[in-house]
């Protein structure tokens, strides 16, 4: 069974811009979370979808939008740039209980210069 | 506010030793707690969990003990192993939930032959 991807993997903006980046869930995975990492605050929580609907929210400022389509794919929009947005974003996807492990992505490694 | 804290960035340990790998929370609403590995260019890979009505979960070479009073849960590997090395996150969530994850920093775990 294949994995979760994540594209693109790596990325570079500059400040300002926004970027779209794509989670496609291993089959039958009904949720999709996405995560930042940074040196300074670790991995931490963006938002999760099921069923095409956001299920649970992190804090993050609403410059930070996602979308699941009906085949479970996730993309993450952020907009307006910041030079503070470069990390790894990580997306993690599962069949949606509870209590279901999640399967991490790879990441996608963004750079706002 | 860091809520889930790995106060060691690195540890290092000989093969066939034990590794100890500690972490403590501050809220206190934590219920369900877990452990994921992650070797560089790859994403996190789920461990060992545990929930707050436990104080210790087994599986192979990998125990997580919890000690609730102290706010402090443990990752002992025995025996430790090469292949180990890697950084290793906690995470704690609400409500026995394996979603909303909060991470700690991490721990870079290095086991030399």
């Amino acid at each position: 069974k294949a994995g979760v991807t994540q594209t693109p993997r790596y990325l570079i903006k500059t400040r300002g811009q926004q970027v779209t980046l794509s989670c496609s869930p291993i089959s039958g995975h009904r949720s999709v979370s996405w995560y930042q990492q940074t040196p300074g605050q670790g991995l931490q929580f963006l938002f999760e979808y099921f069923s095409e609907t956001q299920r649970n929210k992190g804090n993050f400022p609403g410059r930070f939008s996602g979308r699941q389509f009906s085949n479970s794919r996730s993309e993450m929009n952020v907009s307006t740039l910041e030079l503070g947005d470069s990390a790894l974003y990580l997306c993690a996807s599962s069949t949606g209980t509870v209590t279901d492990t999640q399967y991490f992505g790879p990441g996608t490694r963004l750079t706002v210069l | 506010d860091q809520q889930v804290k790995q106060n060691s960035p690195s540890l290092s340990v000989q093969e066939g030793r034990i590794s100890i790998l500690n972490c403590d929370y501050t809220n206190s609403m934590f219920d369900y707690f877990l452990w994921y590995k992650k070797y560089p260019a790859e994403g996190p890979t789920f461990l060992i969990s545990i929930s707050s009505i436990k104080d210790k979960n087994e599986d192979g070479r990998f125990t997580v003990f919890l000690n609730k009073s102290a706010k402090h849960l443990s990752l002992h590997i025995v025996p430790s192993q090469p292949g180990d090395s890697a950084v290793y996150f906690c995470a704690a969530s609400v409500g026995g939930s394996n979603y909303k994850l909060t991470f700690g920093k991490g721990t870079l775990l290095t086991v030399n032959p």
